[in-house]
């Protein structure tokens, strides 16, 4: 079945520097791939998404890009600060095939260091 | 805007109990999402609704757990009997279109 795989686990970085999280996905149909934050007991929250016709997208300090060949998209976190820490998802989704599931990876727990 | 609104949002129940999570999504949306949140499984979504009808149900555990959507503004998972393995966080989530999904602050829930 459809499966998104999500490295690493966990990331720690120090202030200022970048965060890489990559994910893979199985399903060719996949065309929609956002990325959520969730900080400890609060709810998942949407940062920015990608659809399957552009390879890169930037929203300030994050850009997310994506190889559909390859079927691997990518989360950058440039100049990390101490409030980016927090779990991030990757999911996987297709949006035109008559069902519109939202795959999971199993999140990076990234820690930025002050 | 409210965003999408969860009751209640800690539930303690003993096993065999019946449990009702609620949820009404964003004004205007018309896809509607629950999803169930453990260390061990991560996120899985148990079942969408497109216009208040079930679409896909395949993540449903087992017949323990039904959902309903009488109306474009309120939906129901339902959990009965509950078991000590149903505990985990139940999150509801509502977009306009298949994608951007916006998340509620979920329902905690603990069968003891």
């Amino acid at each position: 079945g459809e499966n998104v795989e999500q490295h690493p686990s966990t990331l720690s970085v120090q202030e200022g520097d970048s965060a890489v999280i990559k994910c893979t996905y199985s399903d060719s149909a996949s065309n929609y791939f956002p990325w959520y934050k969730q900080e400890l007991g609060k709810r998942p929250q949407l940062i920015i998404d990608i659809r399957s016709n552009v390879g890169e997208k930037k929203d300030q300090r994050i850009a997310v890009t994506l190889n559909k060949t390859a079927k691997h998209f990518s989360l950058h976190i440039t100049e990390t600060q101490p409030e980016d820490s927090a779990v991030y998802f990757c999911a996987a989704s297709p949006t035109t095939s008559g069902t519109y599931k939202y795959i999971f990876g199993t999140g990076t727990r990234l820690k930025v260091l002050a | 805007d409210a965003g999408v609104i969860q009751s209640p949002r800690h539930e303690v129940t003993e096993m065999g109990q019946e449990v009702t999570l609620r949820c009404k999504p964003i004004s205007g949306h018309d896809y509607l999402f629950w999803y169930r949140q453990t260390m061990m499984r991560g996120l899985e979504l148990l079942i969408y609704f497109n216009n208040n009808v079930p679409i896909d149900d395949s993540g449903m555990p087992e017949d323990r757990f039904s959902a309903k959507m009488p109306n474009a503004s309120f939906s129901t998972l339902k959990i009965q009997p509950s078991e000590p393995r149903d505990s985990a966080v139940y999150f509801c989530a509502s977009s306009l279109s298949p994608s951007e999904q916006y998340f509620g602050p979920g329902t905690r829930l603990t069968v003891t």
